[in-house]
């Protein structure tokens, strides 16, 4: 059974990194695509970018040039790096596996940017 | 990049059924498009019904189907139920990214 945790704080600074971790179990981190996923309030969901077979990566044009999502394998974790953050950022960030075995969320993480 | 529509709200009866749409300003919704279907309720995160067009999951209620329908994927849902009542996102693959629609408000009503 497939499970995503993920972990990080709720509350960043403006100008700060957002940084989330995702946790998985039942499934292999280094296959297929890991990615990061945002909704903000009361809003649409919006695709960030993922990691693809471990090394691959893609972003969301309009969050590349602020955005890093890396992998552990040792650690069957992988990450978001979001930079420069203002209040816009404010979202629910979701952690989601896509792979033929379907589409597995993790629990999603409220992240308030305020100072 | 592509812009994904939904339509943005639908209202089906108690047991009726509905198809809701997801189109590509690219062109033809195809099954390199792998579409994904997604259902959410307030407070909920996402939870995937349909995966690569027509794919259901272990707790996808039957009812739920997905296809490729005049150059949109489709989502239909045959015999609502008062629990369907829920925000409906797509999910298309495009070479390298990701794009979501903006979601489809579904009453059952």
């Amino acid at each position: 059974q497939v499970q995503l945790q993920q972990s990080g704080p709720g509350l960043v600074k403006p100008s700060e990194t957002l940084s989330l971790t995702c946790t998985v179990s039942g499934g292999s981190i280094r296959s297929y695509f890991w990615s990061w996923i945002r909704q903000p309030p009361g809003k649409g969901l919006e695709w960030i970018g993922y990691i693809y077979n471990s090394e691959i990566t893609y972003y969301n044009s309009s969050l590349k040039s602020r955005s890093t999502i890396s992998i552990d394998t040792s650690k069957n974790q992988f990450s978001l790096e979001l930079t420069s953050v203002t209040a816009a950022d404010t979202a629910v960030y979701y952690c989601v596996w896509q792979s033929p075995r379907g589409g597995y969320w993790g629990q999603g993480t409220l992240v308030t940017v305020s100072s | 990049q592509a812009v994904v529509t939904q339509e943005p709200s639908l209202t089906v009866s108690p047991g009726g059924t509905v198809t809701l749409t997801c189109a590509s300003s690219t062109g033809a919704v195809t099954s390199g498009h792998y579409p994904y279907w997604f259902q959410q309720k307030p407070g909920q995160a996402p939870r995937t019904l349909i995966y690569d067009t027509s794919n259901k999951h272990s707790w996808t209620p039957a009812r739920f189907s997905g296809s490729l329908f005049g150059g949109k994927a489709a989502l239909t849902l045959s015999g609502a139920q008062p629990e369907d009542e829920a925000e409906y996102f797509c999910l298309l693959s495009y070479t390298g990214a990701r794009v979501f629609g903006g979601g489809t408000k579904l009453t059952v009503l």
